[in-house]
């Protein structure tokens, strides 16, 4: 399967700790987008990579939320000190250069902060 | 006012029958429409590209009035398989960004 990929599927973690998510974007896609989605709500965005540059971050983004794309392939997204708002599917999309609006989605990652 | 909106409904339909969505944008500049489809508990896929033509797709047809800020999203003979939320999604020129609207769910009953 040559899909986007996350990692894990599933994440149970109690308040106040530290959660790292892992996306794997189909290979040849530069740019890698990062979103949040909560029951009856459609996808939020987060924050989006070209390459290794992050170009952009929501203004929703706290200061707790921290993402990376070191080598221009995978990316990390981390939640520093969650809470029980944190709670949410968290998505990653990637696209192909000069076809932005072609969006491919990761099946997610399930965070529960108890 | 959200920037892009949807009637989160449930509509209800019975196999073959037509129906037809809306969504309303805020930004006049917005550019690209889209429709996507997510499936429950399953990530969004993309359906169709909206064109200021309109255009159409086997039974899915979409259509783009500028003038009122709205896309539509017209499904013929529905089918059970199109059961699942329809999202909405515009962007604006210059940004890469895309904004989703919170979804329409559809069932399609036998």
């Amino acid at each position: 399967d040559t899909g986007v990929s996350q990692d894990p599927r599933h994440k149970i973690t109690k308040r106040g700790q530290n959660v790292t998510f892992r996306c794997d974007p189909i290979s040849e896609h530069n740019r890698l987008y990062w979103y949040r989605q909560t029951l009856g709500q459609g996808p939020e965005f987060l924050t989006y990579f070209q390459n290794e540059a992050q170009l952009e971050k929501s203004r929703l983004l706290s200061d707790r939320f921290s993402a990376e794309r070191p080598k221009g392939s995978f990316s990390t997204l981390e939640i520093q000190r969650t809470e029980q708002g944190d709670s949410a599917m968290y998505l990653c999309a990637s696209s192909l250069p000069g076809l932005a609006d072609t969006q491919y989605f990761g099946p997610g990652t399930r965070l529960t902060v108890l | 006012r959200k920037e892009v909106e949807q009637d989160p409904g449930p509509f209800n339909v019975p196999e073959g029958a037509t129906v037809a969505f809306n969504c309303t944008y805020s930004n006049s500049a917005s550019q690209s429409f889209f429709w996507y489809r997510q499936d429950c508990r399953k990530e969004p896929k993309l359906l169709m590209s909206v064109y200021s033509s309109g255009n159409e797709d086997g039974r899915f047809t979409a259509q783009l009035n500028r003038a009122s800020q709205y896309i539509s999203l017209l499904i013929r003979d529905s089918k059970l398989s199109d059961s699942a939320t329809y999202l909405c999604v515009v962007r604006s020129g210059g940004s890469y960004i895309p904004t989703f609207g919170r979804g329409t769910s559809l069932i399609v009953h036998p």
